[in-house]
C-alpha cells in the first residue's frame, strides 16, 4: 500500500532563516506530488505541484520554491522565511483514476515563523 | 478569484439527523469533485468523490450530489455521529492537463451535538 511521509513535524524558526521540509512516497511510481498550505484559520491553498521529476508548477508568487529531485520526493523550500510564511504545510500525492485524481495527504508540518 | 467556494464556515447540528455541507464552483471545466475530513492538527482525510458523469454517489454515511446546472455540489452525512465533528473540505479538478492541480474551498467546521 502508499504511504505518505514528510518531516519535520514541528519547526520554529526566526525571520531570515532557511527553511526545508521533505516529504516521500511509498508504494507507488511517478505519482502527482503537491505541497498545500493551511494558514490560521484559513483553507488549503495550492503551493506547488509536480506531475514529474524536475517538473514543478507555481501557483502563488511567494517566499517558497519546491523541488522533486527524484520519483517519489518532493522539498519545500525558502531562504529567508517570513513572518506570514508560518502555517500548516501539507504534502500530498495522487491516485489517477479514469475519473480523476484523488490525492491523499501526509501528517503535515508546523511551521512557526518568529 | 476563489473557483471553490463553501459559503457556511460552520455548522451545528444534533446527533442522528442528518448534515448537509455545501460547495459551489466558478469553474465548468471542473469535471471531479472530492470531499475530505480534517482534524485539528492532520492531513485531511479522502472521504468521497464524484465524477461530472454522475449526479449522486454513495458510500455507507455519506452521499455526494452534484448539480452541474447549478455548479453546485453537496455531502450529506445521515445520521450524523459525534466523530464527525471535524472540518470538511470540497474540492475540485479539471481535465486533462489541468487534472493535476486541485482546488480546495475554504472549508466548513461541523460540530455535531449530542
Amino acid at each position: 500500500s502508499q504511504t505518505i511521509h514528510q518531516w519535520p513535524a514541528t519547526l520554529v524558526q526566526p525571520v531570515g532563516s532557511p527553511l526545508s521540509l521533505e516529504c516521500t512516497v511509498e508504494g507507488t511510481s511517478n505519482p502527482n506530488l503537491y505541497w498545500y498550505r493551511q494558514a490560521a484559520g484559513r483553507g488549503l491553498q495550492l503551493l506547488f505541484y509536480s506531475v514529474g521529476i524536475g517538473q514543478i508548477s507555481s501557483e502563488v508568487p511567494q517566499n517558497l520554491s519546491a523541488s522533486r529531485p527524484q520519483d517519489r520526493q518532493f522539498i519545500l523550500s525558502s531562504k529567508k522565511l517570513l513572518l506570514s510564511d508560518s502555517g500548516f504545510y501539507l504534502c500530498a500525492w495522487a491516485s489517477r483514476t479514469s475519473s480523476g485524481n484523488t490525492i491523499y495527504f501526509g501528517e503535515g508540518s508546523w511551521l512557526t515563523v518568529v | 478569484d476563489q473557483q471553490v467556494k463553501q459559503n457556511s464556515p460552520s455548522l451545528s447540528v444534533q446527533e442522528g439527523r442528518i448534515s448537509i455541507l455545501n460547495c459551489d464552483y466558478t469553474n465548468s471545466m471542473f469535471d471531479y469533485f472530492l470531499w475530505y475530513k480534517k482534524y485539528p492538527a492532520e492531513g485531511p482525510t479522502f472521504l468521497i468523490s464524484i465524477s461530472s458523469i454522475k449526479d449522486k454517489n454513495e458510500d455507507g454515511r455519506f452521499t455526494v450530489f452534484l448539480n452541474k446546472s447549478a455548479k453546485h455540489l453537496s455531502l450529506h452525512i445521515v445520521p450524523s455521529q459525534p466523530g464527525d465533528s471535524a472540518v470538511y473540505f470540497c474540492a475540485a479538478s479539471g481535465p486533462y492537463s489541468s487534472a493535476s492541480k486541485i482546488i480546495f474551498g475554504s472549508g466548513t467546521r461541523l460540530s455535531i451535538r449530542p
